[in-house]
């Protein structure tokens, strides 16, 4: 597609609850980055992807919080055991390679009640 | 790590009005340096990009800024501000390392342009 897409756009999901929330980027871009938005706040990382590797997982705020990329293009995250902390927009970004500008997705919308 | 920091979080302007909206980082090496801005429902966008060269970077819609590495900063300006420029406003730094970097944001702007 012509830009990134993210989906589902809202989750509401009851605490306690497993979500996967998935990331289509845009084709041929080599890296994609996983953010979290919290209201009010700025974006914040969470993991990295370079084709299907990992390399950076740093900013995974616990255990509950799992990233893959098996064959290089569509990301999912996932969390398991979902709190109410968790609530935030969750933004994936694609950029084709190091050193040139990132795309964003619209986001998804993650409610924990 | 790098850290980012814009001065103000909430701005209400008149039309015609001129913008500068601060925004201050925190490195010990090169970066690279952006804002992006996210228009109410809409995904955030690229205004513009700073990597090299001239310090004094024009972005779309009549967005400027610039890097005054001496002060850390890239402040964005617009001479004349419109309605349709309310939105939240980023200012993002990645380091120049040519690795896996990815985006430190500030807290973010709320931009409110008044008719």
């Amino acid at each position: 597609g012509a830009g990134v897409s993210q989906s589902p756009r809202y989750k509401v999901a009851k605490r306690g609850q497993d979500v996967a929330l998935r990331c289509d980027p845009i084709s041929g871009h080599v890296s994609l980055f996983w953010y979290q938005q919290a209201l009010g706040q700025g974006p914040e990382f969470l993991t990295y992807f370079q084709n299907e590797a990992q390399l950076d997982k740093s900013g995974l705020p616990s255990d509950r919080f799992f990233a893959e990329r098996p064959e290089g293009s569509v990301s999912t995250l996932k969390i398991q055991r979902t709190q109410q902390e968790d609530s935030a927009v969750y933004l994936c970004a694609s950029r084709y390679r190091d050193n040139t500008e990132a795309f964003f997705g619209q986001g998804t919308r993650l409610t924990v009640v | 790590a790098q850290s980012v920091s814009q001065h103000n979080h909430h701005v209400i302007l008149s039309e015609a009005a001129s913008l500068e909206l601060g925004c201050n980082y925190s490195y010990g090496g090169t970066v690279n340096l952006f804002w992006y801005v996210q228009y109410p429902g809409q995904h955030l966008q690229l205004l513009l990009k700073y990597f090299s060269g001239d310090p004094l970077v024009k972005g779309i819609k009549g967005f400027e800024a610039e890097f005054i590495k001496s002060k850390f900063s890239f402040n964005l300006r617009k001479p004349s501000v419109q309605w349709s420029d309310t939105a939240e406003y980023f200012c993002a730094v990645t380091p120049l390392r040519g690795g896996a970097d990815g985006l430190t944001f500030g807290k973010g702007t709320h931009l409110i342009i008044q008719p």
